[in-house]
């Protein structure tokens, strides 16, 4: 079993819909949770950034966090064909030597 | 957020020679930088931790000799990839940390091996 899993997708909305992406983890050690975004043959970017349980918004982007059931979400409201891409969770253990973990992938389309 | 500058974004060479990858923080120091490599439709694989003024620190099953990395100042780290084989084609990301836990990546570099 991964210690991130993420579904690869590929995950086809309409232009204006809400995209909902998720991960799960096994290690409860994880601190922080980052979302990253990386276009075809470019570097990740990264979108949010996240230590606690709970919301964070930032613009269109909602990360949400739930330690207890180890699970953490990335919402994107009012989604526009500039959104296709893969996304990439990410967590981090400080005890692992602050290296990031990521999850696989998952590949958004959204349709004009 | 920190800008982080790879060098080439692609590059094509013969089997049997050497490519090296440049990976430059500009507006910040990184005592730290990192390696990756990704494959079509994969995840980011970490293949070494690059340490200014020391020795790298290479992920398992990663070989030494065939990824060199070199960390010469607090803004550049290079990855050399020695008598390159077309397995070795694949997509390589570096990326560094201004401070904190967040990681900051590269534009990447599609290395093609004919």
């Amino acid at each position: 079993q991964k210690e991130v899993e993420q579904d690869p997708g590929p995950l086809s909305v309409p232009e204006g819909a809400i995209v909902s992406l998720n991960c799960t983890y096994s290690n409860s050690a994880f601190q922080y949770f980052m979302w990253y975004r990386q276009y075809s043959r470019k570097g990740p970017e990264l979108l949010m950034y996240t230590y606690s349980s709970g919301n964070k918004e930032d613009g269109r982007f909602t990360a949400q966090v739930d330690k207890s059931s180890k699970y953490i979400s990335l919402f994107i409201r009012d989604s526009q064909p500039s959104d296709s891409a893969t996304y990439l969770c990410a967590m981090n253990d400080k005890a692992a030597g602050n290296k990031l973990t990521f999850g696989g992938g998952t590949r958004v389309l959204v349709k004009p | 957020g920190a800008v982080v500058s790879q060098h080439p974004s692609r590059v094509i060479c013969k089997s049997g020679t050497s490519v090296k990858i440049e990976c430059r923080s500009l507006d910040f120091q990184a005592t730290t930088m990192f390696w990756y490599r990704q494959f079509p439709k994969q995840s980011l694989m970490l293949m070494a931790t690059s340490n200014e003024g020391s020795k790298a620190t290479y992920e398992q099953g990663v070989e030494k000799d065939k990824f060199l990395i070199n960390h010469a100042s607090l803004t550049l780290s290079t990855l050399t990839v020695t008598s390159a084989h077309p397995e070795d084609s694949s997509f390589y990301i570096c990326s560094a940390k201004p401070g904190g836990v967040k990681l900051f990546f590269g534009s990447g570099t599609q290395l093609s091996v004919l």
